[in-house]
């Protein structure tokens, strides 16, 4: 099992710019999360979904758009990138809301 | 919403002694309480979790204690190790926050040789 794939691992954009972060799990979870972490800070949910075609705001979801359209795969669109999204981004997933399994993150710089 | 703090932010502690965070939360209806530790540079891995009808919970070297009354649980490393150095945060969830983990701030734990 590869568990919690991400990519790209690293991207840099410009502002005004778009893109797309996947993530894709093999483990069957239901439960998928976006995060993004700031330096030297916890991390704050962008979104989360409990199942395919299901998806719902988390605490920071202004900038961002999710979709799920099969349970392994969760893509994080950006639209418009501003430097405050400079950030690292991590994917999760869980089977129930208990132990989550995080990907490798996508560090991302916008200038 | 849930409101949670971890202290200390920061902790050093000489190798071989033990360390102690404790993380407090709001949400009374909490009942799933989770401790992850975080690498340099890598991703958040569960060590240990407590549900809210235990009152502590042990993994060899690593034990975790709730105080639901208090509404704070703590983290205990005993004879720390080099490689205990880390970010650890704790994740607390339940009603109030839409049974989503609201994450601590987390603390930096530094093992001095």
């Amino acid at each position: 099992n590869a568990g919690v794939t991400q990519t790209p691992k690293f991207r840099i954009l410009k502002i005004g710019q778009s893109m797309t972060l996947q993530c894709a799990q093999d483990m069957n979870h239901n439960y998928m999360y976006w995060y993004r972490q700031d330096p030297g800070m916890g991390l704050k949910l962008i979104y989360y979904s409990v199942g395919a075609g299901i998806t719902d705001k988390g605490e920071v979801p202004n900038g961002y758009n999710v979709s799920r359209s099969t349970t392994e795969d969760f893509p994080l669109r950006l639209e418009l990138a501003a430097p405050s999204q400079t950030s690292v981004y991590f994917c999760a997933s869980s089977y129930n809301v208990n132990e989550q399994y995080f990907g490798p993150g996508t560090r991302l710089t916008v200038t | 919403g849930e409101n949670v703090e971890q202290h200390p932010s920061t902790l050093s502690v000489q190798e071989g002694d033990s360390a102690v965070i404790k993380c407090t939360y709001s949400d009374s209806a909490s009942n799933y309480f989770p401790w992850y530790k975080q690498e340099l540079g890598k991703r958040p891995q569960l060590i240990i979790d407590i549900r809210s009808n235990v009152g502590e919970k042990k993994d060899q070297r690593i034990a975790v204690t709730l105080n639901k009354t208090a509404k704070h649980f703590s983290l205990h490393i005993t004879e720390t190790q080099p490689e205990d150095s880390a970010v650890y945060f704790c994740a607390p969830y339940g009603r109030d926050s839409n049974y989503q983990l609201i994450w601590g701030a987390g603390t930096k734990l530094i093992i001095k040789p």
